[in-house]
């Protein structure tokens, strides 16, 4: 079935620093891919997403790339801030069966 | 534009009480799910709606109860509590089709006791 693997968390970085979470996929057919966020008691909010093989997702200062030969998507930001502290899930989604299919997620903590 | 909308945030129940947590979206969109969100297990697909009288079931559906009468509503019924559904429980709607996102609500804090 279709499946999300996300890295452990938590990651920690301080300001400024290079952030890079890992997220692979397996999916039959050709899935969209999410990254949702989720701030400290909030509901989750859509963060970027691709819709096919090579598409560039992206917003704000964060990216993502459709990488369908190796079935990742992971998520990259050039320098966090400690605005960025959150949790973040991958996500799929497929026309064949329209259910979210959610990684475990990955907190973030950026220190000042 | 309200998006979706839960209701409560924040409940305590006894063992073996009943309750309905409900979910309303204003967006008109056919595909409506319910998830619960524990600790280190990201979020668990419970039950899902992909149009007004139609459900189904997603994996951890037992000790849930669902219906979708209306396009807009959603309601997540819980039969008989147990503390193993202490958790928070988010709402969220989409469109019908693979590459568009979902709305999620602010979520529900269940605790039982």
């Amino acid at each position: 079935g279709n499946s999300v693997t996300q890295m452990e968390g938590p990651v920690t970085l301080s300001e400024e620093a290079f952030l890079t979470i890992n997220c692979t996929y397996t999916a039959t057919g050709y899935p969209s891919l999410f990254w949702y966020v989720q701030y400290p008691g909030e509901g989750l909010q859509l963060l970027l997403k691709a819709t096919k093989a090579d598409d560039k997702g992206s917003n704000k200062g964060f990216e993502a790339t459709y990488r369908k030969e190796t079935t990742s998507f992971h998520l990259e930001k050039g320098s966090v801030q400690v605005s960025d502290s959150a949790v973040y899930f991958c996500a799929l989604r497929t026309d064949s069966s329209y259910k979210l299919i959610f990684g475990s997620g990955t907190r973030l903590l950026v220190r000042p | 534009n309200a998006g979706v909308t839960q209701t409560p945030k924040f409940q305590v129940l006894k063992t073996g009480q009943s309750m309905t947590l409900q979910c309303a979206q204003d967006m008109n969109h056919e595909y409506m799910s319910w998830y619960r969100q524990d600790p280190g297990m990201g979020l668990r697909l419970i039950h899902y709606s992909v149009g007004a009288g139609i459900t189904d079931q997603g994996e951890v559906p037992n000790g849930y109860n669902v219906s979708r009468s209306t396009t807009e509503d959603f309601p997540l019924r819980l039969l008989s509590a147990a503390p193993s559904q202490t958790s928070v429980y988010f709402c969220a709607s989409s469109y019908r089709t693979g590459n568009t996102e979902a709305f999620f609500g602010q979520g529900t804090r269940l605790t039982v006791v």
